[in-house]
Formats: structure tokens, C-alpha cells, sequence
């Protein structure tokens, strides 16, 4: 069975430029997580889908960032404008069942470079 | 305060030393549940291990090892036997209630660095 999709796996933009970060979860799963890994900050939840719902936004860090699933099988992360800071390495995960109490699959990340 | 803390930011032993990763947690919820993830070079996160509140028992896998103990908070893992495919950046994390219709957050530590040398 396929994993978690995630892509581009590489992204380099300019500062100002809009960036969309796409995912594909694993099928049947029901929970889907974005999150942003740097060296200073570690692995940071940025939001949480369940049923294609976000119920947990709270670590989305800015309005320059927006997540939507507009069905079970597609998720993307949109940054606009990106700035340099935002470069990290962006994952997606999935989980079958509700929250966080379930083991969430991660897929192999987005990196994103902004110059 | 820190939820998760993995003291040990980098970790370097020689292949077939047995090493202990270290994770103390937080929290006051009576049921959450705690995890290890290992990411390697190659960068994508692996699942370890999931673990309840309510189950205290130690688990064995192969070479790794899980000791769980509520009443010092912590949930350490050990490699027996390290090989140089155990390098690798460890992760515990805690998932705990938010109090919102049973919304439990995951909460990743800093991570530790475990470099092993041939």
C-alpha cells in the first residue's frame, strides 16, 4: 500500500512568492496532520484535519499560512507571501482513527527553501 | 514548561554498545498515550512505538526495548547492540487531552541525535 504523498519533495521560491504544499493520505485514514520541522523550533503540529475538518488550528503560525482538504484523499498547505523564515522542512502525516491517540504515518516531507 | 523533554540532544556510542534514550513527559491528564519515532538520514519519520497510560508493562522488539514507569514520568528506550543503522534522530512524543470533544494533541521532544560509530 501506498504512504503518505507528499510534493514537491524540493522547493526553492523568493521571498514574496506563493507556495502550495501538496499531500495525499493514506486511504481509509480519517485524521491528517501538517507539520514544520526546523532546527530551532523542532517538529511543530501546524494543523489538524479530521473528516476534512480542521479542528485544530492553533499552531498555524500566521495568516500567511492556510491549510484546506476539500476531500479524504488531498490536503495542501499555502503560504503567501513566503518569507525566508518559513524555510523548513514541512511534513504531512495520517492516522485511521480520531485525534492524536492513534500512531500517525508521516510522509517524506517537503523542503522548502526561501531565498 | 516543556511537556516532552529529551535531555539528550546528541548521543555517540560504538556499534555494539547498548544505549538509553532518555524522554520525561508531563501531564495531568490520567489517560494519554506516549510515542517514539525515529528519523533517519533519509529524513522521513518512522513509527516506533505507541504506548497507554494504562499499560505499564515493558515491551521488547528485537534489539529495542521500552521501559515505561508513571511514577518518574519517563519513557526510555534502549538499543541493544547498536548497529551504525541505528543512527538516527529519536523522537518521543505525547498526545494528551485538549479538553474539546476528546482532541488529544501530540507533542513531539527536541529529539536526540544518536550517532553510532563502526
Amino acid at each position: 500500500d501506498a504512504g503518505v504523498i507528499q510534493s514537491p519533495r524540493h522547493e526553492v521560491t523568493e521571498m514574496g512568492q506563493e507556495v502550495t504544499l501538496r499531500c495525499k493520505p493514506i486511504s481509509g485514514h480519517n485524521s491528517l496532520f501538517w507539520y514544520r520541522q526546523t532546527m530551532m523550533r523542532g517538529l511543530e503540529l501546524l494543523i489538524y484535519f479530521n473528516n476534512n475538518v480542521p479542528i485544530d488550528d492553533s499552531g498555524m503560525p500566521e495568516d500567511r499560512f492556510s491549510a484546506k482538504m476539500p476531500n479524504a484523499s488531498f490536503s495542501t498547505l499555502k503560504i503567501q507571501p513566503s518569507e525566508p523564515r518559513d524555510s523548513a522542512v514541512y511534513f504531512c502525516a495520517s492516522s485511521p482513527g480520531f485525534s492524536g491517540t492513534d500512531t500517525q504515518y508521516f510522509g517524506p516531507g517537503t523542503r522548502l527553501t526561501v531565498l | 514548561a516543556q511537556k516532552v523533554t529529551q535531555a539528550q540532544t546528541e548521543i555517540s556510542v560504538v556499534e555494539k554498545e547498548d544505549v538509553t534514550l532518555d524522554c520525561v513527559y508531563e501531564t495531568r491528564d490520567t489517560t494519554y498515550y506516549l510515542f517514539w519515532y525515529k528519523q533517519p538520514p533519509s529524513g522521513e519519520l518512522v513509527f516506533l512505538i505507541r504506548r497507554n497510560s494504562f499499560d505499564e508493562q515493558n515491551e521488547i522488539s528485537g534489539r529495542y526495548s521500552w521501559n515505561f514507569q508513571k511514577s518518574t514520568s519517563s519513557f526510555n528506550f534502549t538499543i541493544t547492540a547498536s548497529q551504525v543503522v541505528d543512527s538516527a534522530v529519536y523522537f518521543c512524543a505525547l498526545s494528551e487531552d485538549m479538553n474539546s470533544g476528546g482532541y488529544q494533541k501530540v507533542t513531539f521532544g527536541t529529539g536526540t541525535k544518536l550517532q553510532v560509530i563502526p
